[in-house]
């Protein structure tokens, strides 16, 4: 069962870089990584996703080691509105029941 | 396009009342999903549906039912309400398996 770790909280300020670092040792050959954002009363929306490397979308970028036991979530130039939950998920390597959100990282961007 | 919709979007039950929360996607989208999210904690997969007439358990689906109508549709039903469902309840859909997943707006369930 790929569980995953992530910090409980985070605090940075605008324009900064934020790197949000997830935990998986668990994680299965096939296993895919995503990383999802959420504000307050809403439901979760789609970041990125990757198997090994870098990904890099506009607006974030996606860090995994060869070992693939942790990720890495990289925003660049954050702001304000990026003040959210982001939860790194781990699964659908052929036990699609185990996909498994973590508890998620409250990040704080202060002005 | 409307995405993902849930109904309703509260609703608040007495212990031992069944109730079914409607979900619907107009992506064309092959699956369906879906999570309870408790107070301050990560989402938790009840059931998942691949495609159009199949469905699978997630990791928490003790006390829910689910019905995949047709492509569209994903429903969950509570057949029996205790307290301990009370969460906030989230639909989503994707493409399909595995890949970006999108979410509707959720159902806040509170159960007496």
């Amino acid at each position: 069962l790929a569980k995953t770790t992530q910090p409980i909280s985070m605090d940075s300020y605008e324009g900064q870089e934020v790197n949000i670092t997830c935990s998986h040792n668990n994680i299965a050959t096939n296993d895919y990584i995503t990383w999802y954002q959420q504000f307050p009363s809403q439901g979760p929306r789609f970041i990125i996703q990757g198997y090994k490397t870098k990904v890099t979308n506009e607006v974030a970028s996606l860090f995994i080691p060869a070992d693939r036991k942790s990720s890495t979530l990289s925003l660049p130039r954050v702001s304000l509105s990026d003040t959210a939950v982001y939860y790194c998920l781990v699964g659908w390597g052929g036990g699609y029941n185990k996909l498994i959100f973590g508890a998620g990282t409250r990040l704080a961007v202060h002005p | 396009n409307a995405g993902v919709t849930q109904t309703p979007k509260f609703q608040v039950l007495k212990t031992g009342q069944s109730m079914t929360l409607q979900c619907a996607q107009d992506m064309n989208h092959n699956s369906m999903y879906w999570y309870r999210q408790d107070p301050g904690m990560g989402l938790r997969l009840i059931y998942y549906s691949a495609s159009e007439g199949t469905t699978d358990k997630g990791e928490v689906p003790n006390g829910y039912n689910v019905s995949r109508l047709n492509k569209r549709e994903f429903s969950l039903r509570l057949e029996s309400a205790a307290p301990s469902q009370t969460s906030v309840y989230f639909c989503a859909s994707s493409a399909r398996l595995g890949v970006e997943q999108f979410f509707g707006p959720g159902t806040r369930l509170t159960v007496l």
